[in-house]
């Protein structure tokens, strides 16, 4: 069966660089779901999407914008990068409201 | 806001039944799942609770209480691959998921 698609997989950036990470949702999946998670730490939700309409924000920085488009998928574009950047981001989706959330494997960004 | 608790680290023996604890305090709740995950790779699911009670899935376990923002997951007969991370998760109105710190199981031969 078709997961959670995440690309790229692997992401080494400079400091002040941007970078996108996207994210494909399994098929008739309307919500998506962006996470973060640091070295040894658990994932901190950042945003979420419902039917293409930001539906919920975290602890996303102002310095991240994410938007899901015509077909599910789902891009976070990243500026002004920082050491601090640097984890995992996963991308997780439902197939509506109150169901268990599918996470793809995740984009590990480097920023160096 | 919301807090959610979990031991940090558990360690158990290949055979045994080890009860990570979850408790939470937060507004909103819809349900709690739990997830597995090992280093590096993405979290997979485990069990979902949303009424009261024991739901039981092979050899993995999870129990709610709702009353008391008390949740438990039972792992018996411990396989040396359950050894990963296990994160509690609340779900909250909106379908935002929060998650605990994470317990690290490590299970021993």
């Amino acid at each position: 069966a078709a997961g959670v698609i995440q690309s790229p997989r692997h992401l080494i950036k400079e400091k002040r660089e941007t970078a996108t990470l996207k994210c494909y949702p399994i098929p008739r999946h309307d919500t998506v779901y962006w996470y973060q998670q640091g070295p040894g730490q658990d994932p901190q939700f950042l945003i979420s999407f419902y039917e293409k309409m930001q539906s919920d924000k975290g602890s996303i920085p102002d310095r991240f914008s994410a938007q899901q488009f015509s077909d599910y998928h789902s891009e976070l574009n990243m500026s002004s990068l920082e050491l601090g950047d640097s984890a995992l981001y996963f991308c997780a989706s439902t197939p509506g409201r109150n169901t268990e959330a599918f996470f793809g494997q995740g984009t590990r960004l480097t920023v160096v | 806001g919301q807090n959610i608790d979990q031991p940090t680290e558990m360690t158990a023996t290949e055979g045994a039944i080890v009860q990570i604890n979850c408790t939470y305090q937060t507004s909103g709740f819809n349900g709690l799942f739990w997830y597995q995950q090992h280093a590096g790779e993405a979290p997979t699911f485990l069990s979902y609770n949303v009424l009261d009670g024991l739901e039981e899935k092979g050899r993995f376990s999870s129990f709610l209480s709702r009353s008391k923002g008390y949740s438990y997951l039972l792992l018996k007969e411990l396989q040396m691959k359950d050894s990963a991370s296990y994160l509690c998760a609340v779900e909250r109105s909106g379908n935002k998921l929060t998650f605990g710190g994470g317990t690290r199981v490590l299970v021993k031969p």
